[in-house]
């Protein structure tokens, strides 16, 4: 099993550019949330997933987008980078009672 | 207040120490907690669940203490390697169990 695989490790943006952070699973997860993690202030939930075909918001949704079409996988998409969005992003899943497993993490600059 | 609240720390303790850390959450309803590690720049790992009862693991020792409202992580015989950020989680039990964490404890164990 490889676990939780992101991508890219690393990424850097222009203000106004949109990319598509990738996320893919094989522990037949459920559940499955993007988070970014910034000095000081813990990491934060963008995005979360409960299956397939089912997304919502979590406290930091502004300027991000979510889908997820497969269990496996639940890319986030960047609508327009802005320098406040400079952060590193996890992926993360889990099956329903216990705790996440992670991706490696994907370091985002936007300038 | 917080729903979940750390000493950010940094515990500096010699090779061989005990150290421990506390966690502090706001929902009486949460059912489940983890502590996670977290190395310098690299994603969260899951460390331990902590039960009701509490548990050991090898050196680490997990508690709960349900009327207090905080869960606790006991390190015994401090090794280099376990300097890290600890991370608490815990589940908030809503709709979507949702997953909080904590902003973290870092311990630096010397020589």
């Amino acid at each position: 099993n490889a676990g939780v695989t992101q991508t890219p490790k690393f990424q850097v943006l222009k203000t106004g550019q949109s990319m598509t952070l990738q996320c893919a699973q094989d522990m037949n997860h459920e559940y499955m949330s993007w988070y970014r993690q910034d000095p000081g202030m813990g990491l934060r939930l963008i995005h979360y997933s409960v299956g397939a075909g089912i997304t919502d918001q979590g406290e930091v949704p502004n300027g991000y987008n979510v889908s997820r079409s497969t269990t496996e996988d639940f890319p986030l998409r960047l609508l327009s980078a802005a320098p406040s969005q400079t952060s590193v992003y996890f992926c993360a899943s889990r099956p329903r009672d216990l705790g996440y497993t992670f991706g490696s993490g994907t370091r985002l600059t936007v300038v | 207040r917080k729903e979940v609240e750390q000493d950010p720390g940094p515990f500096n303790v010699p090779e061989g120490a005990t150290v421990a850390f506390n966690c502090t959450y706001s929902n009486s309803a949460s059912q489940s907690f983890f502590w996670y590690r977290q190395d310098c720049r690299k994603e969260p790992k899951l460390l331990m669940s902590v039960y009701s009862s509490g548990n050991e693991d090898g050196r680490f020792t997990a508690q709960l203490n349900r009327a207090s409202q905080y869960i606790s992580l006991l390190i015994r015989d401090s090794k280099l390697s376990d300097s890290a950020t600890y991370l608490c989680v815990v589940n908030m039990n809503t709709g979507f169990q949702k997953l909080v964490f904590g902003t973290g404890t870092r311990l630096l164990v010397s020589p």
